[in-house]
């Protein structure tokens, strides 16, 4: 069946640190790969998206990279702040671009000052 | 533009009962969507729509249903609410240029079954 795994865990990271952010996946061929964020008693908000033939995409502070040889995505925040401090979510489209995302359960990172 | 909006924001039901839960955008988004997120878990697709009147099931849509007369709304609707419907309900949308497929979520809905 298909599958997303993220951290299950907690990643907890000191301020100014690079923050890596994982997310793999199985039985998947997706287009392409997006990452949220969301905030305790929140939606979640739209970080990035990556496409299959893309390597990396840079937004600010924030890169990532999408292997689909290993089915893999690497979220990276540098220069981290507590205001980072979130649940971070990775999603992959289900099947054609207007179906729906398929999320995995997220990442709590903290931010530590 | 208030993007997507949700009501109510939370609700508690008895077993059996009916509700249904409203969502509505101003993006003139087309597509448009409703998830439902249980604690510790993903996000979970039930239903989605492409266009006013064009509903479809996602993942889990046992229990739920839609419709889509507008573009600007689309509600969900429990027929018999059940205990395992007890979750957060997350309505998003997304557009139809290149950036289409970036999701704009809404508030969410927090909804108990008792």
């Amino acid at each position: 069946s298909q599958k997303i795994e993220q951290n299950s865990e907690a990643l907890n990271i000191q301020e100014g640190k690079t923050a890596t952010l994982t997310c793999n996946y199985t039985n998947y061929s997706p287009a392409y790969l997006q990452w949220y964020r969301q905030d305790p008693g929140r939606g979640p908000v739209f970080l990035l998206l990556i496409r299959e033939n893309e390597k990396e995409k840079r937004k600010e502070r924030l890169k990532v990279t999408f292997d689909t040889t290993l089915k893999q995505s690497l979220f990276h925040i540098t220069a981290s702040q507590p205001a980072d401090s979130a649940t971070y979510l990775c999603a992959l489209n289900s099947g054609g671009g207007a179906d729906g995302l398929t999320f995995g359960k997220g990442t709590h990172l903290i931010i530590q000052p | 533009n208030a993007g997507v909006t949700q009501t109510p924001k939370f609700r508690i039901l008895k077993i059996g009962q009916s509700m249904t839960l409203q969502c509505a955008q101003d993006m003139n988004h087309n597509y448009m969507y409703w998830y439902r997120q249980d604690p510790g878990m993903g996000l979970k697709l039930i239903y989605y729509s492409v266009g006013a009147g064009i509903t479809d099931k996602g993942e889990v849509p046992n229990g739920y249903k839609v419709s889509r007369s507008t573009t600007e709304d689309f509600p969900l609707r429990l027929e018999l609410a059940a205990p395992s419907q007890t979750s957060v309900y997350f309505c998003a949308s997304s557009g139809t240029s290149r950036r289409a497929y970036e999701q704009y979520f809404g508030p969410g809905t927090r909804l108990t079954v008792t």
